[in-house]
Order: structure tokens, then C-alpha cells, then sequence
């Protein structure tokens, strides 16, 4: 089984509507990440968490939302979905150590009409 | 902020090297990261040099890092139509990565 798994991995969805963006680990990692990938513009940042009561904005907050539900569960909300929010998007985790190398979930592709 | 650069593209013929450059702007990294994805699939962590080091060798895959010049490049030897896939640099920057705009690597026969 995959170490970081993400659901759903694709969803198509309206402009307005709630969509949430559900990341698991087995791992045992403390810090977990969201990140968005654009063409031409590499992943960016959306928000990560160091442990479950730790919750940080990352480059790209604005029309993110996020919920630490328990070390394992890492979940992403966009409140009020919009079409330039259609991505790629990755959750990752990490454990803080030496080098602090993440660990990359397939990733979800959304697409916003 | 930091910023991390690459190339978008690059094509290769099967059985040559490939080199994969990236610049970056921190001026206190420690460490430096390539990561490969595969069409449809997530990232995949490759290698990673520490700051101190000039070069690390993994089989086919040969990391340079200039520290002056700020700049780091990933050599693949004998590469293979497998190999094809975007390549991403990131910088490990005050606990958290910086990532490339990515380059994507052709290889045809």
C-alpha cells in the first residue's frame, strides 16, 4: 500500500461550490504539506502543518482552507471553488529530520468550471 | 523570496547524457533536492546533496553543485526513453521546500 494516498484523485466540479481534499500517511511523519502544480510554474506552497495543533500558510493561502483531523490526516478545502483553482494538487510529509526529505501522495487533479 | 530556476525542456538521444541545470537564490541552503515525475504520478525524490559537498555520484545520476555561482545540475548517463520526466530542483529553505519550475525531459530513440 502507498504511503501517502490522496482522495479523490480526480474531480470535476462548479464554479461556488465546497470542494475538500482528503491526504493519509502511514509513515508516522509529524509534518504534512499541500501544494499546487501549474504548468510552467513548479509546486507552490498552500499551507503545512508541523504537528496537529501547528498550521501554517504557505505562499499561496488565499481561498484555501485546512484541517489537521489527527497526525495521519491532512485535509484541504477550498470554501468557495473557482476556475483559476483548477490544478494539480499534492499533499507530502516529512519527518523533520537531517535534510527533512518529503514524501510525495499521486495527487488530486481538480478541475473548476 | 527565495527563488529556484531551471529550464523548461530538453531533448535527448537514448544512450547520451542528459544534464538537468537549476540556479537558486539562497545564499543559506543546506540542503539541495531533485525530484522526478512521471506522467500522471507524484513526485519522487531522486537525490539530494548537502551544501558542503561539491558533488554526490548514485549509479547513472550525478548531482554538481557550485555553491559560489549558486548553481546545481543533475547528469544522467546513458539515458533511457524511461527516463523521461520532469525533473524538479528544490531548495530546503527554513523548513520548507522551494521548488523549480520543472524541466521536462525528452528522450527519443
Amino acid at each position: 500500500d502507498a504511503d501517502v494516498t490522496q482522495t479523490p484523485r480526480n474531480r470535476i466540479t462548479k464554479t461556488g461550490k465546497r470542494i475538500m481534499l482528503e491526504c493519509s500517511q502511514t509513515k508516522g511523519h509529524d509534518r504534512m504539506y499541500w501544494y499546487r502544480q501549474d504548468p510552467g510554474l513548479g509546486l507552490r506552497l498552500i499551507y503545512y502543518s508541523f504537528d496537529v495543533k501547528d498550521i501554517n500558510k504557505g505562499e499561496i493561502s488565499d481561498g484555501y482552507s485546512v484541517s489537521r483531523q489527527a497526525q495521519a490526516k491532512f485535509s484541504l478545502s477550498l470554501e468557495s471553488a473557482i476556475p483559476n483553482q483548477t490544478a494539480l494538487y499534492f499533499c507530502a510529509t516529512s519527518s523533520g529530520g537531517r535534510g527533512d526529505t518529503q514524501y510525495f501522495g499521486p495527487g488530486t487533479r481538480l478541475t473548476v468550471l | 523570496g527565495e527563488d529556484v530556476e531551471q529550464s523548461l525542456f530538453l531533448s535527448v538521444r537514448e544512450g547520451d547524457s542528459s544534464v538537468i541545470n537549476c540556479t537558486y537564490t539562497d545564499s543559506s541552503s543546506t540542503y539541495l533536492y531533485w525530484y522526478k515525475q512521471e506522467p500522471g504520478a507524484g513526485l519522487q525524490l531522486l537525490t539530494y546533496i548537502f551544501s558542503n559537498m561539491d558533488m554526490k555520484q548514485d549509479q547513472r545520476l550525478t548531482v554538481l553543485l557550485n555553491k559560489k555561482d549558486k548553481h546545481l545540475s543533475l547528469r544522467i548517463a546513458d539515458t533511457q526513453t524511461g527516463d523521461s520526466a520532469i525533473y524538479f530542483c528544490a531548495d530546503y529553505n527554513t523548513d520548507k521546500l522551494i521548488f523549480g519550475t520543472g524541466t521536462r525531459l525528452q528522450v527519443f530513440p
